[in-house]
Parts: C-alpha cells; sequence; structure tokens
C-alpha cells in the first residue's frame, strides 16, 4: 500500500484551469473505477468532491471534474475561485478492501 | 442528516493503547452496503486510511498497522471503536472517522467525514 503520486503544490490565477494528477500502479488505480477526490481546507475535515473517477456528489460544483488514464487519475478545477485554495487529496481502492490516500496536493489561486 | 464525531484521549503515553470511539447518527450501520472506516493525518501531512468495519462486521486493516489495530462496532449505540496498541510519538495525529457504502451512492467514497479528534503521544 504504496500512497499514490501527487504534486506537492499546483497554482493558478483566477477563472484559469488547473489539473492535479494522481499516479498510481496496476494494483490500484488502473485496476478499479473507485478513484475519489477530497478537498480539505485548513482545519477542517475532508470533504467528497469526486467519486468513482469523474462523479460529482449532490452540491459539488461542475467546475470540478475527474478522469482516469490507464494508472493515473486527474482532478481538474475550471474556471478557478480564490475559495478553491485548499488541499487536494486522491484516494484509490487497492484490493483487498484496502485504501490508500495521495500525499497529497496545496493548490494556491494567485 | 448524517453525522459522525470522534471522541478519545487528547493525550497518550508511549506503549499506551488508545481507544478512540466514533458516534454516528443518520444511518444504521445494520444497513446492507454501510461501512465505517478510521483515517489519520499526521500534522502537516497526508491522511492515511487505517481500518474499515462493514454492516456484516467484516473488518479490514492497512497492511502496515493490521497487528496493531482492532475495529468494532456497537450497532445498538451507533458507534465503532478503533483501538491502536503500543503508541509512539510518530502516532500523533488527528483521526476522523468517515462512512462509506459498499455500493449505490457514492459507491466507494467517503461520503461523510467527522470532525476528528486530535491525538499527542507523549510522555
Amino acid at each position: 500500500q504504496s500512497a499514490l503520486t501527487q504534486p506537492a503544490s499546483v497554482s493558478g490565477s483566477p477563472g484559469q484551469s488547473i489539473t492535479i494528477s494522481c499516479t498510481g500502479t496496476s494494483s490500484d488505480v488502473g485496476s478499479y473505477n473507485l478513484v475519489s477526490w477530497y478537498q480539505q481546507h485548513p482545519g477542517k475535515a475532508p470533504k467528497l468532491m469526486i467519486y468513482e473517477g469523474s462523479k460529482r456528489p449532490s452540491g459539488v460544483s461542475n467546475r470540478f471534474s475527474g478522469s482516469k488514464s490507464g494508472n493515473t487519475a486527474s482532478l481538474t478545477i475550471s474556471g478557478l475561485q480564490a475559495e478553491d485554495e485548499a488541499d487536494y487529496y486522491c484516494c484509490s481502492y487497492a484490493g483487498g478492501s484496502t485504501w490508500v490516500f495521495g500525499g497529497g496536493t496545496k493548490l494556491t489561486v494567485l | 442528516q448524517v453525522t459522525l464525531r470522534e471522541s478519545g484521549p487528547a493525550l497518550v503515553k508511549p506503549t499506551q493503547t488508545l481507544t478512540l470511539t466514533c458516534t454516528f447518527s443518520g444511518f444504521s450501520l445494520s444497513t446492507s452496503a454501510m461501512c465505517v472506516s478510521w483515517i489519520r493525518q499526521p500534522p502537516g501531512k497526508a491522511l492515511e486510511w487505517l481500518a474499515r468495519i462493514d454492516w456484516d462486521d467484516d473488518k479490514y486493516y492497512s497492511t502496515s498497522l493490521k497487528t496493531r489495530l482492532t475495529i468494532s462496532k456497537d450497532t445498538s449505540k451507533n458507534q465503532v471503536v478503533l483501538t491502536m496498541t503500543n503508541m509512539d510519538p510518530v502516532d500523533t495525529a488527528t483521526y476522523y472517522c468517515a462512512r462509506m457504502m459498499d455500493h449505490g451512492d457514492y459507491r466507494g467514497a467517503f461520503d461523510i467525514w467527522g470532525q476528528g479528534t486530535m491525538v499527542t503521544v507523549s510522555s
């Protein structure tokens, strides 16, 4: 269960789009369509933003979208807003009813 | 409305056993597909999945920590308990419990989280 690999930080200006990658292996991201993404503001609990790779929970802005190609999943945020500044974590099913998170990405809105 | 709340000691000594309780409302852990996991986050670091218990009492653990972890549930009290033995300063973290559904809406994702409880391991 090695952690999924995410860039430590990404940044973008208001209105721009950014993409955060999440690279795993053929044993987790590559084998299952069970990647989820979480937004975490400082001092707060994580919030589910994307599940099953590309589905948005009710109430999550359609500016957030997810995709997957091979062993890499991606989260794209379009029309960046100041409130999007937060840490983002990916998570994947890793088989055997176990789960693995990514190392987290700090998004800065310039 | 679904809510989860973690409770437990804020400070434990090295080698002691930590016991955390997750008290939830708005769903039942006796309902098919319902699961509760524990996840932790050391200060300034990433999330780490620890354990999960299912509606049918199946239990699953992180490979790296399974010798130290025990998860259990009390369906009548709507509670899930996690024990972690032989605590070490590296176990200092905020511990969260979170709901997951094995199928149906939000399958395979932690859709509702508790606020977290900070545990410091220090002598």
